[in-house]
């Protein structure tokens, strides 16, 4: 079975500091996808980011980056110089393909709390 | 904004109301999806389809009655609710994975519902 673990529950900083949030995943299949998606308040789940399972390159995107380590089966994700609009539910993800759609298991979330 | 739109925003019944929540798209995504969110927990996949087809019911009890008339519409069908399934429901939808995708779902801003 897939799982997901995002062991932070919740997270404060103040503006202009940088957070990474952790995420650890368990997956029996060779072939893979993560993600990382965003829920502000207003409750839609906005997609940031996917990686697959051969590609261990890192990524850059602005204030946001990605750090995918196979070897210890994490997923980090770093946002540089937080915003209050940063503010959210993270929720990191991995998908198991059913033969046509996708199969998201979710981490349990991380909330990020950016202060002035 | 988001390209997949959810009708209503919010939803109050009662527990021997009929109701429907409805999503759609125009991505020419071929596979759509219903998730449960509980209040600080993470999505819960309910169903899909695909290609107009349900192809995962994840033991979904039968007062939610899901439809999909065609490839750009999805509906939920309540009936005889109970309270504790007050909750978002999020609708989302993906390419076919694979054919150069990775199958990345696409959420609407979701259907909060309250059950009396």
């Amino acid at each position: 079975a897939q799982k997901v673990t995002q062991a932070q529950t919740e997270i404060s900083v103040v503006e202009k500091e940088d957070v990474t949030l952790d995420c650890v995943y368990e997956t029996r299949d060779t072939t893979y996808y993560l993600f990382w998606y965003k829920q502000p308040p207003s409750g839609e789940l906005v997609f940031l980011i996917r990686r697959n399972s051969f590609d261990e390159q890192n990524e850059i995107s602005g204030r946001y980056s990605w750090n995918f380590q196979k070897s210890t089966s994490s997923f980090n994700f770093t946002i540089t110089a937080s915003q209050v609009v940063d503010s959210a539910v993270y929720f990191c993800a991995l998908s198991e393909f059913t033969g046509t759609a996708s199969k998201l298991t979710f981490g349990t979330g991380t909330r990020l709390q950016v202060t002035l | 904004d988001t390209e997949v739109t959810q009708t209503p925003k919010h939803l109050v019944m009662g527990m021997t109301n009929k109701k429907s929540l409805k999503c759609e798209q125009h991505m020419g995504h071929r596979a759509m999806y219903w998730y449960k969110q509980k209040a600080k927990k993470p999505p819960e996949l309910m169903f899909v389809y695909s290609y107009e087809k349900l192809s995962i019911n994840e033991s979904v009890p039968s007062r939610f009655s899901p439809e999909c008339p065609n490839s750009s519409l999805l509906n939920l069908h309540l009936h005889a609710l109970q309270p504790e399934d007050s909750a978002l429901y999020l609708c989302a939808s993906s390419q076919y994975p694979g054919q150069g995708t990775t199958g990345e779902l696409f959420f609407g801003e979701g259907s909060r519902l309250t059950v009396l």
